[in-house]
């Protein structure tokens, strides 16, 4: 398997564009979650999916905010509309059920 | 509210020394710990990982243990490597599959 895949893996846009973020978990994990990395907050917990389902979106930071898995191979993370303090790069994990996280490489994302 | 703390932030060691990273956590109520690693400009990678049952773990020369009574976690590092240069993050899986991360520890191996 080829591990958790994210695309794209940098993304610069100007204030106000949407952005879109996509991820492929790792065939068979029944887990999917998204995280944001920066260096003032850490590694924070957005959302995560068990079976394509959303569980718990509290870490959502606000409605400009939401996530999709359409089916057990895709997901994704739209910004709507971006601003500057959304940049940062945003990781997609997959697990089977409290397994150990598999991570993907991430998404810089810059917000001018 | 789980919180995670990891001390130190950052810590320089000579190669061939053994060494310790701490982690602690608030709340007992975990399924497991895991300790990850984080390459600059990379994603994390899984090192070990304690189920709440078990008191450690080994990979090589990694050894993680869990006081899950104290909140405490530690990775210890045998004959450190140049390679073995990153930063070092603990989570704590909830009973809801929710990791909690450490701000991390940053090591750097001196040649």
């Amino acid at each position: 398997d080829a591990g958790v895949i994210q695309s794209p893996r940098h993304e610069v846009t100007e204030m106000g564009q949407e952005v879109t973020l996509r991820c492929k978990p790792i065939s068979g994990h029944d887990y999917l979650f998204w995280y944001r990395q920066t260096m003032m907050r850490g590694l924070e917990l957005l959302i995560y999916f068990n079976n394509n389902v959303p569980i718990d979106d509290s870490g959502m930071p606000e409605d400009r905010f939401s996530a999709k898995m359409p089916n057990a191979s895709f997901s994704t993370l739209k910004i709507q509309p971006s601003e500057p303090r959304d940049s940062a790069v945003y990781f997609c994990a997959s697990s089977l059920t409290f397994a150990e996280q598999y991570f993907g490489p991430g998404t810089r994302l810059t917000v001018t | 509210k789980q919180e995670v703390t990891q001390i130190p932030a950052a810590l320089s060691v000579p190669e061939g020394e053994n060494l310790v990273l701490n982690c602690s956590f608030t709340d007992s109520a975990i399924y497991n710990l895991q300790w990850f690693r984080q390459d600059p400009g990379k994603g994390l990678t899984s090192l070990l990982l304690i189920q709440s049952s078990q008191r450690e773990q080994t990979s090589g020369r990694l050894n993680a243990s869990l006081d899950k009574s104290s909140g405490r976690s530690t990775l210890y590092i045998a004959a450190s490597q140049p390679g073995d240069s990153a930063t070092y993050l603990c989570a704590a899986c909830d009973l809801n599959e929710k990791l909690t991360f450490g701000t991390g520890t940053r090591l750097t191996i001196i040649p």
